[in-house]
């Protein structure tokens, strides 16, 4: 069974700052893996989609790595602003037609 | 092209009273998933439908819960003789026939009296 764990819980910088958001997942076997942002009593805002074979999808200010045989993702952004903040969520696949499994998620805020 | 559309927004039912849950999907998607999240739990799958065929309902609680996603309107989740667990907010995402990224909906935040 597929287990997502997200590094910080919760996390807060000041303006201008570079974030830096840890996932990590028990099963390497993966599909593809998405990372989404929601916003407080709001949907999920796909952000970017890494396929297993890529190392990396960039999107903007976004970057996403994936080391997918240590079982590893990191989500970067750059200059982050007050509008950043959110929780971010990370979500694998392990299953060929896309079935998501979600880890709790890292709440951001960033101060002005 | 419109985003994944749900209706509606918010549902209040009393216990024992049935809920009915609406997706709509993205133009040109043919996938749709349902997804719960619990109050302070992450979300979790519940089931994934093709057009007229669910394909994998493992996340489904076994009694009250069914879906569907039939050949012309939205796809429904349906809830029969609700009870207080069930209060969450329920996703729909969307993907298309090539599968690959989800797009999300804005969500039902289904609330049991």
């Amino acid at each position: 069974k597929q287990e997502v764990t997200q590094i910080p819980a919760a996390l807060s910088v000041p303006e201008g700052e570079n974030l830096v958001l840890n996932c990590s997942f028990t099963d390497s076997a993966i599909y593809n893996l998405q990372w989404f942002r929601q916003d407080p009593g709001k949907g999920l805002t796909s952000l970017l989609l890494i396929q297993s074979s890529q190392r990396e999808q960039t999107s903007g200010r976004l970057n996403a790595s994936l080391d997918k045989s240590s079982g590893r993702s990191t989500l970067y952004i750059a200059a982050s602003q007050p509008g950043d903040s959110a929780t971010y969520l990370c979500a694998p696949s392990t299953d060929s037609w896309g079935k998501l499994q979600f880890g709790a998620g890292t709440q951001v805020v960033v101060t002005p | 092209n419109a985003g994944v559309m749900q209706n509606p927004r918010h549902l209040v039912r009393r216990r024992g009273q049935e809920a009915r849950l609406r997706c709509s999907p993205m133009k040109g998607h043919s996938h749709v998933y349902w997804y719960r999240q619990l109050p302070e739990e992450g979300l979790k799958f519940m089931v994934y439908l093709q057009k007229e065929n669910i394909i994998d309902e493992s996340g489904m609680p076994k009694e009250r819960f069914s879906a569907e996603f039939p050949k012309e309107g939205p796809s429904i989740l349906r809830i029969q003789q609700v009870v207080r667990g069930d209060s969450a907010a329920y996703f729909c995402a969307s993907s298309p026939p090539e599968r690959g990224e989800q797009f999300f909906g804005p969500g039902t935040r289904l609330t049991v009296l």
